[in-house]
């Protein structure tokens, strides 16, 4: 495959499960990010990790946990969700020129549709 | 920060150009205009993006004001396929920090008549 890849599409879970989402990238990129889109509400980012380094995390509950286990993988795993949680989460990568996440063009991914019953 | 001002929706006839306009009147000088656009189900895809001068590509053409404190997307033969949000997003590429990244709005839901 090609480009950015997620998985699952869909996943629906109970507020006590826990679960994990995976993220990966086919163009050699060195940053990669994860975005929450809730329903009439603009993306939000959630995390950048640039050279497998986490440099942002934009005040997310820990109820959100971010894995960058290389520059081609990307997870979030998910705990004790609120169904507020619910929303379409998109992994985007970058080449990141700084170090600090200032890729100039992020591809993302198609997004995991996460329902928290 | 820089923030953008777009028309929440427009409508295109099929085949016929179209002019998505995107305010940054606080915009500046090493900021640089990005345009992304999500079509349904899909997450955000790059579009465009420049500094000063117009410039275009595959998918469409920039217009910069001079002020630079407008730009215009022109996607010059509209598709059924180009029926997405469009985001007009300011960035300075220049600010070496973690808060420098894409910073999405509620940009234009384009929609096209067939």
């Amino acid at each position: 495959e090609t480009g950015v890849t997620q998985t699952p599409r869909h996943l629906v879970m109970g507020m006590t499960n826990k679960k994990s989402l995976k993220c990966e990238q086919h163009l050699g990129h060195n940053a990669m990010y994860w975005y929450k889109q809730s329903a009439k509400k603009p993306l939000e980012l959630m995390f950048v990790y640039s050279l497998e380094e986490r440099v942002e995390n934009n005040s997310v509950p820990s109820r959100f946990s971010p894995e960058c286990p290389n520059s081609s993988h990307l997870f979030l795993h998910l705990h004790t969700l609120q169904p507020e949680d619910s929303a379409l989460y998109l992994c985007a990568s970058s080449q990141d020129v700084g170090g600090r996440g200032l890729g100039i063009t992020q591809y993302f991914g198609p997004g995991t549709r996460l329902t928290v019953l | 920060d820089a923030k953008t001002t777009q028309p929440n929706s427009m409508e295109s006839n099929e085949e016929e150009p179209v002019h998505l306009p995107c305010n940054h009147s606080t915009i500046s000088g090493t900021d640089y205009i990005h345009w992304y656009r999500q079509l349904p189900s899909q997450g955000p895809e790059y579009v465009i993006h420049g500094l000063t001068s117009n410039v275009n590509n595959r998918m469409a053409s920039l217009a910069i004001a001079e002020d630079r404190k407008s730009s215009t997307l022109i996607l010059h033969r509209a598709t059924l396929r180009d029926a997405a949000v469009y985001y007009c997003i300011l960035r300075d590429a220049l600010k070496n920090n973690a808060g420098n990244m894409l910073t999405f709005g509620g940009g234009t839901r384009l929609m096209v008549k067939p």
